[in-house]
């Protein structure tokens, strides 16, 4: 089983919609999750980060986090077709030296 | 504030050979990750320095090697270059650990004939 394990994709939905993007990781003592966005040819650029369970807001974008379920998602409202990269989970493993990357989602959002 | 910086950006190199890459990171930060990106594997955790130190090492055998300086910027060095050592190379840094919120390079480009 892989460590972090998120749907590669892709994951198309129409601008103005919201897209949904999930992840799920396998090691209980990681406290810390990311969200990457890395565009085709780029290096992966950090969007979100949260800690705690719940959900944490910043402009169009929402991370939601679940402990007990091991599972992590970012949600992106009002989606524009700049939005159109691959997004990467990332989680601690049990340290702060070391993060643990999904594969990533691929996001299309068309016109 | 300056970002992170990697040099050089692109490198061709034949099997055999070895190769230094080099990061600085973000001013006040003192880690630095690096990380191998490949299409098949994605990204893959190489080590982290903290204050010179290596804290952490990923599963790669011992021809990956690296090191920081007192200012914090950080070489890596690949020996026996193989084929499948074809990938981008990036670089993290973070103010005490990629765990509390990492910045990446815009990543090495090195191609092995």
């Amino acid at each position: 089983q892989k460590e972090v394990e998120q749907n590669s994709g892709p994951l198309s939905v129409p601008e103005g919609a919201i897209a949904s993007l999930n992840c799920t990781y396998s090691d209980r003592v990681s406290q810390s999750f990311f969200w990457y966005r890395q565009y085709s040819g780029k290096s992966p650029e950090l969007i979100m980060s949260i800690y705690s369970n719940g959900d944490k807001e910043d402009g169009r974008f929402t991370a939601q986090l679940n402990k007990a379920s091991q599972y992590v998602s970012l949600l992106i409202r009002d989606s524009q077709p700049s939005d159109s990269a691959t997004y990467l989970c990332a989680v601690d493993a049990g340290t702060a030296s070391k993060l643990t990357f999904g594969t990533g989602t691929r996001l299309q959002v068309t016109l | 504030k300056a970002g992170v910086t990697q040099t050089p950006r692109y490198l061709i190199k034949t099997r055999g050979q070895q190769v230094t890459l080099s990061c600085s990171p973000i001013s006040g930060h003192r880690s630095v990750s690096w990380y191998q990106q490949t299409p098949g594997q994605g990204l893959q955790f190489l080590f982290e320095y903290f204050s010179e130190t290596q804290r952490n090492k990923g599963n790669f055998p011992g021809r990956f090697s690296g090191r920081q300086f007192s200012n914090s910027r950080s070489e890596m060095n690949v020996s026996t270059l193989e084929l499948g050592d074809s990938a981008l190379y990036l670089c993290a840094s973070s103010l005490a650990g990629v765990g509390l919120e990492g910045f990446f390079g815009p990543g090495t480009r090195l191609t092995v004939l």
